[in-house]
């Protein structure tokens, strides 16, 4: 079956404009995270959705990073006014539930820079 | 908080050398251990994980990786390296609190043909 996918593969911008980041997830995985991979510092998670349960927001650096999950499946995430250091892959996981024994899979990434 | 460390940064090996990458965690309770793989130009990819049973757990292309809970440790091995393992190789762990994995800041493995 289809793997997560994620879209645009690759987005330039401006500083100060938005921008948004798509992930499709695995069907039938009801569990989905965003995290960041930032030149250095590894993976940085940002925010996790587990069915329709409010959302773990806790690793999302500012309020200018938001995301949703519209109808249990694809998310969209959000920054708003960006800024160069916002610049980094940004990569969506899911997996069939949250919880324990858990296995999350990646998709390919959106790669960012903000100019 | 629970964190990972990957000791090695990059590491260079010939062909045919033997592979051990260290990661070390600092959470106490029980775990769920992984390591991920990223190819050039590709994405993450599961070599390997750990949830309970055997703490000697094979995983694909010939990595296997050992659970030690006295040394915290989750340390990834192959006998025998070859050049398309050339990639960079991350550590992570999850705990029963957490909702998310934390990562080890990966480690970049070389080998020349």
């Amino acid at each position: 079956g289809a793997g997560v996918s994620q879209s645009p593969s690759n987005k330039v911008t401006e500083k100060g404009k938005d921008v948004e980041l798509r992930c499709d997830p695995i069907s039938g995985h009801t569990a989905l995270y965003w995290y960041r991979q930032s030149l250095g510092q590894g993976l940085e998670f940002l925010i996790y959705f587990q069915g329709n349960s409010a959302p773990d927001k806790s690793g999302l650096p500012s309020d200018r990073f938001s995301a949703e999950r519209t109808g249990g499946s694809v998310s969209t995430l959000t920054i708003q006014r960006t800024q160069q250091e916002d610049s980094a892959v940004y990569l969506c996981a899911s997996s069939f539930r949250a919880g324990r024994e858990e296995t999350q899979y990646f998709g390919p990434g959106t790669r960012l820079l903000v100019l | 908080a629970q964190s990972v460390s990957q000791h090695n940064h990059h590491v260079i090996l010939s062909e045919a050398a033997s592979l051990e990458l260290g990661c070390n965690y600092s959470y106490g309770g029980t775990v769920n251990l992984f390591w991920y793989v990223q190819y050039p130009g590709q994405h993450l990819q599961l070599l390997l994980k750990y949830f309970s049973g055997d703490p000697l757990v094979k995983g694909i292309k010939g990595f296997e990786a050992e659970f030690i809970k006295s040394k915290f440790s989750f340390n990834l091995r192959k006998p025998s390296v070859q050049w398309s393992d050339t990639a960079e190789y991350f550590c992570a762990v999850k705990g029963p609190g957490y909702s998310t994995l934390t990562f080890g800041k990966g480690t970049m493995l070389l080998v020349s043909p």
